[in-house]
Parts: C-alpha cells; sequence; structure tokens
C-alpha cells in the first residue's frame, strides 16, 4: 500500500522560513494537500493540489512538489503557526495521510 | 458557510456496532466532484482516512478496515452515515467527516485525480470500553 513519509518534527525560529517535506513513490506524479491541526482542533486545509492556497490561508504557507518528495513551506514564521502539518494524497483508490510532523518555534 | 456535525454515541462496548451520523449544510451531495470522508484520530496520533462516499454514491474504503466498514448517504437529508462492526478499544478515537472534492486534470496523456478535505467538522469522540 502507498506511503507517505513525513519527519516527526520540525524547529524553527520566529520569522524564519519552515520547510516539511513528505515522500512518497511518485509523489510528484500525483497532487499533495497539507492540512493543519492545532492541540483539540479539527485539521484545516493549508495547501491543495501541491501549490493552491485556499482563501484565508495566509500567504506565508506556500507548497511545491517534484520527483519523490512534496514540501510545505511556511515563510516568516509566526508562533501562531506551531501545530502538527499533515500530508495527505490519492492513490489507487484509496486517500493516504502522512504520519504528521510537529512544528515547534522556538 | 459550508458546515459538518458528526454525531453518535460518545461510549460503545467491545464488539458492538458503532454508527456515526455526519449532517452537514451549505452544499449538496449530489453536486458532481463532491464527497464526504471520514477520519479518524486516536488520542495522541495521526490521522487516519476511513472511508469516502461521492456525489455518484461510488464508495471507497481503508484497505485495513474494508471489511468492517459502510458509508451511504441520504441526499435529501444532507447526511452521511458510517458503520463500524465489531468495535475493540484500539478503535477509541476522534471521528471527524470532511467535505471532500475530486479534481481530475488531463495533460496530453497524462490524468490526474486529486481529492482533499476542505472543511472538516469539528469531530465526536467515540471510547471503546466494556
Amino acid at each position: 500500500s502507498y506511503e507517505l513519509t513525513q519527519p516527526p518534527s520540525v524547529s524553527v525560529s520566529p520569522g524564519q522560513t519552515a520547510s516539511i517535506t513528505c515522500s512518497g513513490d511518485k509523489l510528484g506524479d500525483k497532487y499533495a494537500c497539507w492540512y493543519q491541526q492545532k492541540p483539540g482542533q479539527s485539521p484545516v486545509l493549508v495547501i491543495y493540489q501541491d501549490t493552491k492556497r485556499p482563501s484565508g490561508i495566509p500567504e506565508r504557507f506556500s507548497g511545491s512538489s517534484s520527483g519523490n518528495t512534496a514540501t510545505l513551506t511556511i515563510s516568516g514564521t509566526q508562533a501562531m503557526d506551531e501545530a502538527d502539518y499533515y500530508c495527505q494524497a490519492w492513490d489507487s483508490s484509496i486517500v493516504v495521510f502522512g504520519g504528521g510532523t510537529k512544528l515547534t518555534v522556538l | 458557510q459550508v458546515t459538518l456535525r458528526e454525531s453518535g454515541p460518545a461510549l460503545v462496548k467491545p464488539t458492538q456496532t458503532l454508527t456515526l451520523t455526519c449532517t452537514f449544510s451549505r452544499f449538496s451531495l449530489s453536486t458532481s466532484g463532491m464527497c464526504v470522508s471520514w477520519i479518524r484520530q486516536p488520542p495522541g496520533k495521526a490521522l487516519e482516512w476511513l472511508a469516502l462516499i461521492d456525489w455518484d454514491d461510488d464508495k471507497y474504503y481503508s484497505t485495513s478496515l474494508k471489511t468492517r466498514l459502510t458509508i451511504s448517504k441520504d441526499t435529501s437529508k444532507n447526511q452521511v452515515v458510517l458503520t463500524m462492526t465489531n468495535m475493540d478499544p484500539v478503535d477509541t478515537a476522534t471521528y471527524y467527516c470532511a467535505r471532500g472534492l475530486r479534481v481530475t486534470m488531463v495533460q496530453g496523456i497524462t490524468r490526474r485525480v486529486h481529492r482533499y478535505m476542505d472543511v472538516w467538522g469539528k469531530g465526536t469522540t467515540v471510547t471503546v470500553s466494556s
């Protein structure tokens, strides 16, 4: 079955750029999306179709994808961005989530 | 705005069948490209997708759980129902429903399908214990 692999944790200083990767076989041939989940809250879609940002999501969130890796980039990271982030793709009629990455803003 | 709300029992006993209902508003599940998914999250763990039902009644299930799951919809009531049989304590989790969208992009001979969930419910916590 298809798997998406994320680093368990990423740390970033306020104002710096955070990059969270998501790896899967030929992921660049599919589409990836990203969700943000803060403690005690439901996930929120922050990037879809690799690079698109839903309305209401700050411009500092961006996405890219190539080869086997999709990347969520947060520019000028703020304390409010501290959360768990999950990538997701669709493969062989199955929704697949990555294991999640805890972003810590130090 | 689009909303979804999960409802069902907070506590079920092992071996029982869980029935969860997702009631949604401000969109129609008869619109092409729309779907509703169920996703769960055990305490402190990652999201796990369970099942999805499309506007045209196509249904998809998690490979590992498909023998225990049934998803259905009542378009007139704006509801999607998920049943999970033979509940076990490891099924203790917060269960979410979410609106999904399907996008198909064709570039030359390449066809790419994307599904993503743009609006989530608040979730309902289910504990499995005797």
